[in-house]
């Protein structure tokens, strides 16, 4: 399996901020690297897919980059609708696996 | 627009089998998707399942493959999950979501998760 690592695993920010979270897979997910937003009782929200293309209607202050093993979501003018929980997730091989999550809070 | 919901027991004891279904609307089950089953919990955090084409092809996660069964009924536009021999570990929010093959096996589309509670 491909292990996913993220870090932090919390951040503490304000509106405003810029912010960046990590991913490391264990082995190269090739392109085949997304994140998601998840808030409070809600299922996971595709934010970006193939490393650094946004999903339909997300905003363009959230971006993603990294090659090879490390990968990064960077949210460039925090929002208050932006606090949530974030995962990045392989689809490169079966089993798909997920990082652990960071916990964005204010 | 694709539209996932789940439906299931909330509570199920332990050594039976928890069976899940998810009911698809606005595609059919025979479009260029897999459909497949993430689980989360507290401690383990999100856990892909498996998923399953509209043909019956599956793929299973190794840790759960002993116990999973995913099918699908084109008839309803519907696919499950049987788990069995369930322990408290396999207490969970199941989801169920689309896997698009095309965008490199992307889940855009979630249902909104039934919670499984594995107690006797």
């Amino acid at each position: 399996d491909i292990q996913m690592t993220q870090s932090p695993s919390s951040l503490s920010a304000s509106v405003g901020d810029r912010v960046t979270i990590s991913c490391r897979a264990s082995q190269t997910p090739t392109t085949n690297l997304h994140w998601f937003q998840q808030k409070p009782g809600k299922a996971p929200k595709l934010l970006i897919y193939g490393v650094s293309t946004l999903q339909s209607g997300v905003p363009s202050r959230f971006r993603g980059s990294g090659s090879g093993t490390d990968f990064t979501l960077t949210i460039s003018s925090l929002q208050p609708e932006d606090f949530a929980t974030y995962f990045c997730q392989q689809t490169y091989t079966t089993p798909y696996t997920f990082g652990q999550g960071t916990k964005l809070e204010i | 627009q694709v539209q996932l919901q789940e439906s299931g027991p909330g509570l199920v004891k332990p050594s039976k089998t928890v069976s899940l279904t998810c009911s698809i609307s606005g595609v059919s089950i025979s479009s260029l998707y897999w459909w497949s089953w993430v689980r989360q919990t507290p401690g383990k955090g999100l856990e892909w399942i498996g998923e399953v084409w509209h043909t019956g092809s599956t793929n299973y996660n190794p840790s759960l493959k002993s116990r999973v069964t995913l099918s699908v009924d084109k008839a309803k536009n519907q696919f499950s999950l049987n788990l069995t021999s369930v322990t408290a570990a396999d207490t969970a929010v199941y989801y169920c979501a689309t896997v698009n093959a095309a965008s490199g096996y992307i889940s855009a589309d979630w249902g909104q998760g039934a919670l499984v509670t594995v107690s006797s």
